[in-house]
Parts: structure tokens; sequence; C-alpha cells
């Protein structure tokens, strides 16, 4: 079984520059998570959505950060303008519908933003 | 969002046990216990989790209090490749789906 795509790996950018990451989730998981994980800490919940709506965002910066999930299926971040402190991996995760459910994670992509 | 508490750190010696404890005073109800691990630069994996039975898995053992307010993660015979953080989460269902929210985890270290 195919897990979660993520896509860059790395990506270094200037600051006020703008980045999108893609994230392709397993097929059939009605659920996809986008985290951001500074270097140190535990991952922070950005956006989450079940099915192509949101579910919960309340800790996406909105001014800067935005989401979408096309058809329920492929997702892409964008950040914009970027920030020195936006400097994180972040993480794609997905699941199936429901509480009692397995997610799996993709393996993240490091931003840096000098 | 309901919080757990871990240790920051703990240690342990190749091929022994070891217990990872979480507290969850807030627990409600319907709150499953999840536990995920993440090794040096990989995203997050699944280990375990339950409801309020012990539960047994190929990787590791769940040990669920009997007021659920605590749970212990069991590693029978550790490895060095076990050497990550753990996260102990509570999984509440929101809108028909999970929310997962971590915490900041317990650093293992593994000892040869």
């Amino acid at each position: 079984e195919a897990g979660v795509a993520q896509s860059p790996r790395y990506k270094i950018i200037e600051k006020r520059q703008s980045v999108a990451f893609w994230c392709n989730p397993i097929s059939g998981h009605a659920t996809l998570y986008w985290y951001q994980q500074i270097l140190g800490q535990g991952p922070k919940l950005l956006i989450q959505f079940q099915n192509n709506g949101v579910v919960d965002d309340s800790q996406l910066p909105k001014d800067r950060f935005s989401a979408e999930r096309l058809k329920g299926v492929d997702s892409t971040l964008k950040i914009q303008p970027a920030k020195l402190e936006d400097s994180a991996v972040y993480l794609c995760a997905s699941s199936l519908q429901g509480s009692n459910t397995e997610a799996f994670f993709g393996q993240g992509t490091r931003l840096t933003v000098v | 969002d309901a919080k757990t508490t871990q240790p920051n750190s703990m240690e342990s010696n190749e091929e022994e046990p070891v217990h990872l404890p979480c507290n969850h005073s807030t627990i409600s109800g319907t709150d499953y216990i999840h536990w995920y691990r993440q090794l040096p630069s990989q995203g997050p994996e699944y280990v375990i989790h339950g409801l309020t039975s012990n539960v047994n898995n190929r990787m590791a053992s769940l040990a669920i209090a009997e007021d659920r307010k605590s749970s212990t993660l069991i590693l029978h015979r550790a490895t060095l490749r076990d050497a990550a953080v753990y996260y102990c989460i509570l999984s509440r269902a929101w809108q028909g789906a999970q929310k997962l929210v971590f915490g900041q985890g317990t650093r293992l270290t593994i000892n040869p």
C-alpha cells in the first residue's frame, strides 16, 4: 500500500516569498491533516479536512497560511508571505473516517526561511 | 482539547522492558488513547491505541488504568531502533473525524 506522499522534501526561501507544499494521502482516506513541527517541539495541528471540508483550522495563521483539498483527495498548503518563524517541518497525515483509526504520516517538508 | 502529561525524557537499556507513562486526568468517556512515536528525521508513526481494555500488538502493549486517567506504553524488549520521541494522544471525535493533538512527548534513549 502506498503511503502519504509529500513534496518537496526540502525548501529554502527568503522571507516575504511564497511557498506551497503538496500532499497526496492514502487512497480512500477521508481525513487529512497538516501539522507544523518546529525543531524540538511536538507537531502542531494547523488544519484538518474531512473529505474536502474543513473541520478544524483554529491554529492556522489565516493572514498568511491557506490550504485547500480539491475533490477530497490531494491537498496543498501555502504560505504567503513567509516569515523567519515559519521555518519548520510541515507534516501531512491521513486517516479513515472515525475516531478509532490509525493516522499515517508523510515524511514531511522541511522549510527554511532565510 | 484534552491534555496529556508525559515525562520529558526516559532512558533504558537494550533488551530490557520499557514502561512509558502518560497521565490524562481530563479524559472523557469516548476518548481513545493513542500512542505514536517519531524516529529521527521521520514523520510520526502509529504504535497502538485503546479505549478501556489493555491492548497488545506486534510493537507494544498498552495498559490502561481502570479509571482511564492514566496509561502505560510497554515495550517488552527495547532495541536501539526504539529510540524515539513517544507521544500519548487522546483521540476525540470531532465532526465525524478524529482530532489528534500532540504534546511534547517523551524522548526515549536506549543504551547499548
